[in-house]
């Protein structure tokens, strides 16, 4: 079965950089949802997006950006890079009305130096 | 606001040993509410889910764990572990409906030996 596809799977920056991320949910899921998990750390909510409208916003810096377009995929940018930006970040994906379950991708390890 | 408690940051045990994981959560609100496995430098892995029904799931690779509304508990249970079930364990809940966001617990470090 199809899963959520996540580009690029490492990325390695330097401070003040940008950085774009990428996400592809399983086909005809409507929602996508970032998350960011630090080391050794749970994964924090960042943002999400129903139906191309963002539903919901977490502890998000300003410097960090996203949308969703209308293939339902998603884009995470992220500018200004600090070292503390370096973590793993997630996509992952649902469906409404069948019941809240969310479909992770592999994740992309961002490394800022 | 929903939170998710995991007392149990490791829990080390010897292969084919039953064991348990604890976790309890807190919601003003209706939650569904989940346990995830993450193996080194993978994703995250539903291993089952709590919707509404039946209080006891049951989920992949011999996983179940019991619904308990009146102590706010989900803990996850294993009657006997392998090798390959050491992994970080997370508990999350979300509001019921659509498009709601994950809180994890801090997750659960399982150090299956033999």
């Amino acid at each position: 079965a199809a899963g959520v596809i996540q580009s690029p799977r490492h990325l390695i920056k330097e401070k003040r950089e940008t950085a774009t991320l990428k996400c592809y949910p399983i086909p005809r899921h409507d929602t996508v949802y970032w998350y960011q998990q630090g080391p050794g750390q749970d994964p924090q909510f960042l943002i999400s997006f129903y139906e191309k409208m963002q539903s919901d916003k977490g502890s998000i810096p300003d410097r960090f950006s996203a949308q969703q377009f209308s293939d339902y995929h998603s884009e995470l940018n992220m500018s200004s890079l600090e070292l503390g930006d370096s973590a793993l970040y997630f996509c992952a994906s649902s469906r409404a009305g069948r019941g809240g379950e969310q479909f992770f991708g592999p994740g992309t390890r961002l490394t800022v130096l | 606001a929903q939170s998710v408690t995991q007392l149990d940051s490791q829990v080390p045990v010897f292969e084919e040993a039953p064991v348990e994981l604890r976790c309890n959560y807190s919601s003003s609100v209706s939650v569904y509410l989940f346990w995830y496995v993450q193996y080194p430098n993978q994703g995250l892995q539903l291993l089952l889910k709590y919707l509404s029904g039946s209080t006891l799931v049951k989920g992949i690779n011999g996983f179940e764990a019991e619904f308990n509304k009146s102590q706010t508990s989900f803990h996850l249970r294993k009657p006997s572990v392998h090798i390959s079930d050491t992994a970080e364990y997370f508990c999350a809940v979300s509001r019921t409906g659509t498009a709601s966001k994950l809180t994890f617990g801090t997750g659960t470090r399982l150090q299956v030996t033999l």
